[in-house]
């Protein structure tokens, strides 16, 4: 089955730096990369997706890319801000006779310091 | 809010005992997931329904069972309750299809098992 390793698994950057969370994949046939934020105590929300035949996608201070040879995607947040904090999990989804199971990493922690 | 709705938000009980948890999806979807997070851990697929049939099955063990109905509202089961089974159930729901993959999670059932 897929396998996602997710790295760093904390990351602490000064407001208004960047932070980079890179993820790699086992599975050739994934073709859905979503990225979810997840605040403690709450549910993990969908903040940015790339699907394979792209290979970068932005919205506002956040980008996706996608290496589809290297079977590795990162996260890039720009302009960081407190409110940023929170646990990051990449996944991969694969399509398979109608089954879509998302494979998480492990999360990424990223503290955004004042 | 995601649209998803999880009922209990919180549960505790003791072990050996059994619960269910219930699940009703954003309308229009008709794929539901159960996903599994324990303490610093990921997020652990357990299983999916497609219009009220079972469609993938991930890390859900032989005591857990799950189904789906005919309004699309689902229910995890959990028997024979262990300690180890603490943790935060998430639902999430799709619409589905080969193009819209966005999985959509609900807030969340903590289950505590004393």
């Amino acid at each position: 089955g897929e396998n996602v390793e997710q790295h760093p698994s904390t990351l602490s950057v000064q407001e208004g730096d960047s932070a980079v969370i890179k993820c790699t994949y086992s599975d050739s046939a994934s073709n859905y990369f979503p990225w979810y934020k997840q605040e403690l105590g709450k549910r993990p929300q969908l903040i940015i997706d790339i699907r394979s035949n792209v290979g970068e996608k932005k919205d506002q201070r956040i980008a996706v890319t996608l290496n589809k040879t290297a079977k590795h995607f990162s996260l890039h947040i720009t302009e960081t801000q407190p409110e940023d904090s929170a646990v990051y999990f990449c996944a991969a989804l694969r399509n398979g006779a109608g089954s879509y199971q998302l494979t998480f990493g492990k999360g990424t922690k990223l503290s955004v310091i004042p | 809010d995601s649209g998803v709705t999880q009922t209990p938000k919180h549960l505790i009980t003791a072990t050996g005992q059994r619960v269910t948890l219930r699940c009703s999806p954003r309308s229009g979807d008709l794929s539901v997931y159960w996903y599994q997070q324990s303490l610093d851990q990921g997020l652990q697929f357990l299983i999916q329904y497609y219009n009220g049939e079972e469609r993938a099955k991930g890390n859900i063990l032989e005591r857990f069972s799950a189904q789906q109905f005919p309004d699309l509202h689902s229910e995890l089961n959990l028997s024979s309750l262990e300690l180890g089974d603490s943790a935060l159930y998430f639902c999430a729901s799709s619409v589905e299809g080969t193009t819209r993959n966005e999985q959509f999670f609900g807030p969340g059932t903590r289950l505590t098992v004393l």
